[in-house]
Order: C-alpha cells, then sequence, then structure tokens
C-alpha cells in the first residue's frame, strides 16, 4: 500500500533557484527516507531522517520531518540542471516493509 | 564496487512464455526485495526476503515468484507472464532491514505483449 504522497507532482524551477516539495503519510513512522530517481534509472538515497529528528541537511538538501503532521519536506537549493529527476519520499513503520510516494517530477530549466 | 546488478535490463516476450530475471548484491546484504514501478502509481513491493530461504509477500505478489537459495541472488520469476505485467522493475538490498538505506539496481523493463 502507498503510504507516502509527495507534492506537487511536478514542479518546474529556473537554475538557481530554490526547490521545494512535501511528502504526507497516514501512520506512525520509524523513520523517513528521500530517494532520487533519473529518467528510467534506479532510485538513489538521498537522505534518512529518522522519527525522533526534526531536520537534517546533506549538501544542498534539507529535510523536515513534522510527525504531529505526519509531513516531511526536501528543499534543494540553488538548482542546478543535473537535478532534474523524480523524488520520492519513502516511509518505514515497522522492520518489513518501506513504503514509496508516487514521486514528484523536478525538472530545472538553464 | 559495491551495487546492485539485474539482468536482463530490457526484455520483450509474449503471454505464456515463463521468464527470470536475475539480481545480484555483493555487498553481503541481508534484505532484498522486487518492486515494480509503474506511471502514477510509484514503486510498490512484489517479494521481499529477510535472509536466505526467507521471503514474503509484499504488496502486489500475485503472477510472481521468488527464491533465495544464496545471499547475494534473488531472481524473480513470471510463470506466466501477461500484458498486466509489463512495467519496470527494481531489485534492491539493505544491510539489515528495508528500513535501512536502499542500494537499488539499475531496473528491468519488461513488455509482455
Amino acid at each position: 500500500s502507498q503510504q507516502g504522497e509527495e507534492d506537487p507532482q511536478a514542479l518546474s524551477i529556473q537554475e538557481g533557484e530554490n526547490a521545494t516539495m512535501n511528502c504526507s503519510y497516514k501512520t506512525s513512522i520509524n523513520n523517513l527516507q528521500w530517494y532520487r530517481q533519473n529518467s528510467g534509472r534506479g532510485l538513489v538515497h538521498l537522505i534518512l531522517i529518522r522519527s525522533n529528528e526534526r531536520e537534517k541537511h546533506s549538501g544542498r538538501l534539507r529535510v523536515t520531518l513534522d510527525t504531529s503532521k505526519k509531513s516531511s519536506s526536501l528543499l534543494i537549493t540553488a538548482s542546478r540542471a543535473a537535478d532534474t529527476a523524480s523524488y520520492f519520499c519513502a516511509t518505514s513503520s515497522n522492520d518489513y516493509k518501506l513504503s514509496f510516494g508516487a514521486g514528484t517530477t523536478v525538472t530545472v530549466r538553464a | 564496487e559495491a551495487q546492485v546488478t539485474q539482468n536482463p535490463r530490457y526484455l520483450i516476450t509474449v503471454t505464456g512464455k515463463k521468464l527470470t530475471v536475475t539480481c545480484s548484491q555483493n555487498m553481503n546484504h541481508e534484505y532484498m526485495s522486487w518492486y515494480r514501478q509503474d506511471p502514477g502509481l510509484g514503486l510498490r513491493q512484489i517479494y521481499y526476503s529477510m535472509n536466505v530461504e526467507v521471503t514474503d509477500k509484499g504488496d502486489v505478489p500475485e503472477g510472481y515468484k521468488v527464491s533465495r537459495k544464496e545471499k547475494r541472488n534473488f531472481p524473480l520469476i513470471l510463470e506466466s507472464p501477461s500484458p498486466n505485467q509489463t512495467s519496470l522493475y527494481f531489485c534492491a538490498s539493505s544491510p539489515s532491514r528495508p528500513a535501512d538505506t536502499q542500494y537499488f539496481g539499475p531496473g528491468t523493463r519488461l513488455t509482455v505483449l
């Protein structure tokens, strides 16, 4: 079953701008992960945030988690053409399953 | 190089012709999983394996089989493929639990005519 839902479905921005996408989920989680997928390729792990963490950074990425609202956001700062990809959130609520959302497609225009 | 490999990368076949998609990882990971990706539906889990000889159904197991005889290999078997199994398939592995970071293979694009 699909636990996370990303919003928006698609996002188009100018190079150098920031991109923000959100993920909402339904049940309590152990952790939340963000992955990137370049067109038709395998997913690449970006960042993992645990349920007891509120914010995490990795390079130009910033992830926040609000467990009271059951939502997370991924911010990509100073976007580049290479950031053009689909971004997925994935949630884990037990030790047996990781559930992915449908993804946000980001296009960075030169 | 640490990686997950899948073969074949592309496959066109006909309804009813049994096929196997292989998956292998060289990271000594315990957990392996198969997903299918369809437009607008994200990734849906087909089967997973917590360790050798331990497999279990995911969200969409119908029409698929798996086996885990060795730690590194986790083949996906379609005994009698149908057109609704046309999809992009990904194998993934993680050190011990699905909640760990998952490492994905490059994908297998399957078309069933």
